[in-house]
């Protein structure tokens, strides 16, 4: 597709529920990134792909949280056990593979609500 | 994030100029940038500056960057209505693996 694509663009689950996110990145993209936003809230890094390499997990905030990226495209973001500190809108982002490609192409985000 | 401060409010007639600003504490940063949020959309890149400059204009944008002070500003011209939205300062650093952003400077244009 032309841009960053995420899917659901909201979701909202009761408190203990188990959730996936959805991530397409820009194809040929090798670099893709997670962040939460929380209301009011910069933006909070939580995980970083960038091709093979093992993904820098640095920024999860607890074991509740997972990410994967199947075939170095599609990303998937997994909350088990929501909390209510968990609802944020949760963003996504890619780059290309390239010292001199630092800007980053967001998605339009998913907004989690738990209830 | 902590590491970089912006901001919180900002209001401004139309036609007038904006200026947000942007501290940040780490002298190793290599790209700053500036990004545009507008309501329930992803954020938009408007423009970045590299360390070692400190000035960057783009139509009706000017980035300013004062190393020594870790400042950097956004200045737009004839400000529009339709450049309401969240400004965020960001930084990157020598592997570009993290993005640090402020928090946002939620610019107000009245017409």
């Amino acid at each position: 597709g032309a841009g960053v694509s995420q899917s659901p663009s909201n979701k909202v689950t009761e408190k203990g529920k188990d959730v996936e996110l959805r991530c397409d990145p820009i194809s040929g993209h090798t670099a893709l990134y997670w962040y939460r936003q929380s209301l009011g809230q910069g933006l909070e890094f939580l995980i970083y792909f960038q091709g093979n390499s093992a993904p820098d997990k640095s920024g999860l905030p607890s074991d509740r949280f997972s990410a994967e990226r199947t075939g170095g495209s599609v990303s998937t973001l997994t909350i088990q056990r929501t909390q209510q500190e968990d609802s944020a809108v949760y963003l996504c982002a890619s780059s290309a593979d390239s010292v001199l490609s630092y800007e980053q192409y967001f998605g339009p985000g998913t907004r989690l609500t738990v209830t | 994030g902590e590491d970089v401060e912006q901001s919180l409010f900002l209001s401004v007639r139309e036609g007038d100029s904006s200026v947000i600003n942007c501290t940040y504490t780490d002298s190793s940063s290599t790209y700053l940038y500036w990004y545009k949020q507008e309501p329930g959309a992803g954020l938009q890149l408007l423009t970045y500056i590299f360390s070692n400059m400190d000035m960057k204009q783009d139509q009706r944008l000017t980035v300013l960057l004062n190393k020594k002070d870790k400042h950097l500003s956004l200045r737009i011209a004839d400000t529009q209505t339709g450049d309401s939205a969240i400004y965020f300062c960001a930084e990157s650093r020598n592997n570009f693996n993290k993005f640090y952003f402020g928090s946002g400077t939620k610019l107000n244009v009245k017409p």
